[in-house]
């Protein structure tokens, strides 16, 4: 069965606790994404992945770390400088069409709770 | 930087009524464009997007966009709208050159009242 798997479904932070986010594919996708959503402000990039051991910085990627050591895996770690992690985290990974462009899917998220 | 806007954020409709959700964006060059839905409790999925070509695309359960250059605008349509289409709602850009990742609205609810 293809897709996206992230875990776990509900995530509980204590304070100064670093936690790990997991994305898997099995979809042979190159590229892979981790979002942000908050109510009200749709979703923001917080880093990407075109090719295994590289990534980028997406638009709020302090306080967040990833890896890319296989093409299969993208683990996001949220740290304790995220002074505000509380939100649903969407990983997504894509491939290139023919035409060029270039379409995203996403797993079903992690909803990540600060005790 | 890029930037995406969606004027209605939380629109009531009666089942049948038409449906019209507004989407602009900023960048100047070549995009692609998305719209993708999250129906209550379940993944983000993609419902119909634009690379080139034809500027009137159709995507899934009877929905459609229209892609307008000169207005940087890519508004999504329903004619007859049912409950089942109560969703979030999200338009999505990604430029044509630069960095390869979406940048998204901030989404439009829907609800659709039977």
């Amino acid at each position: 069965d293809g897709g996206i798997t992230q875990s776990p479904k509900y995530l509980f932070r204590k304070e100064g606790q670093n936690v790990t986010l997991s994305c898997e594919q099995n979809l042979n996708h190159d590229a892979m994404y981790w979002y942000r959503q908050d109510p009200g402000q749709g979703l923001r990039l917080i880093y990407y992945s075109q090719i295994v051991n590289d990534f980028q910085k997406g638009d709020i990627a302090e306080g967040y770390s990833v890896s890319r050591e296989k093409k299969e895996s993208f683990p996001l770690t949220v740290t304790s400088a995220q002074k505000n992690p509380t939100a649903f985290y969407l990983c997504a990974s894509s491939t290139h069409s023919p035409s060029g462009g270039q379409t995203q899917y996403f797993g079903p998220g992690t909803r990540l709770l600060v005790l | 930087a890029q930037s995406v806007s969606q004027h209605n954020h939380h629109v009531i409709l009666s089942e049948a009524a038409s449906l019209e959700l507004g989407c602009n964006y900023s960048y100047g060059g070549t995009v692609n464009l998305f719209w993708y839905v999250q129906y209550p409790g379940q993944h983000l999925q993609l419902l119909l997007k634009y690379f080139s070509g034809d500027p009137l695309v159709k995507g899934i359960k009877g929905f459609e966009a229209e892609f307008i250059k000169s207005k940087f605008s890519f508004n999504l349509r329903k004619p007859s709208v049912q409950w089942s289409d109560t969703a979030e709602y999200f338009c999505a850009v990604i430029q044509g050159t630069g960095r390869r990742a979406l940048t998204f609205g901030s989404g439009t609810r829907l609800q659709v009242q039977p």
